[in-house]
């Protein structure tokens, strides 16, 4: 069974700061990862969609990385603002076809 | 992106009683839709699988009697908690996908409290 780990749990920083955020997952047997974004008591907004034969996704301050032989992506956020303030959450499909989640990153950005 | 919108987002029933929750696809047709739950910090579960026009493939725990999938059309998926329980409460969210393995789009989610 697929298992996506997220590290950190969660991180603050002050505005302007770059920042990583990480995923693995056990399987490297997948069709696709995204990452999402999840708004306290709100649905999840897709950031960002790697299919398995790509390398990585850039969208605006956004850039996703996948190195599917290792099991691992990398979300970059540049210059990161308090409207970026919520959690993301990263997750990969497989054989299975349902999206297989992560527990998330909670992240917060201080002015 | 496209459109998936879910109904009601917030609902508040007494137990024993039904609820019923849509999901639908505003602009696509959503091949397969799928239903999660999601606990207080933590991340989402997936419940059941729901392809147009045949039944719903759910996971193993997850009663197929007590949470009742239609997906009547190409656009619209119903999840139905019958009878329910306060531990049923939770944050109940759906996804569809125009094709398989594009990408998943997610309606605003349904808070459910059941007391």
């Amino acid at each position: 069974k697929q298992e996506v780990t997220q590290i950190p749990a969660a991180l603050s920083v002050p505005e302007g700061e770059n920042l990583v955020l990480n995923c693995s997952f056990t399987d490297s047997a997948i069709y696709n990862l995204q990452w999402f974004r999840q708004d306290p008591g709100k649905g999840l907004t897709s950031l960002l969609l790697i299919q398995s034969s790509q390398r990585e996704q850039t969208s605006g301050r956004l850039n996703a990385s996948l190195d599917k032989s290792s099991g691992r992506s990398t979300l970059y956020i540049a210059a990161s603002q308090p409207g970026d303030s919520a959690t993301y959450l990263c997750a990969v499909k497989d054989s299975g076809y349902a999206l297989n989640f992560g527990k998330g990153t909670s992240l917060l950005v201080t002015p | 992106g496209a459109v998936v919108s879910q109904h009601p987002s917030w609902v508040i029933c007494k137990s024993g009683t039904s609820v019923k929750i849509e999901c639908r696809s505003l602009d696509f047709q959503a091949t397969t839709m799928f239903w999660y739950r999601q606990f207080p910090k933590q991340s989402l579960m997936l419940m059941a699988t729901s392809n147009e026009g045949s039944k719903a493939t759910y996971e193993q725990g997850v009663e197929k009697d007590k949470f009742l999938i239609n997906h009547a059309s190409l656009t619209l998926s119903t999840l139905t908690v019958t009878s329910a329980h306060p531990e049923d409460s939770s944050f109940y969210i759906c996804s569809a996908e125009g094709a398989v393995n594009t990408e998943a789009f997610f309606g605003q989610g349904t808070r459910l409290t059941v007391v």
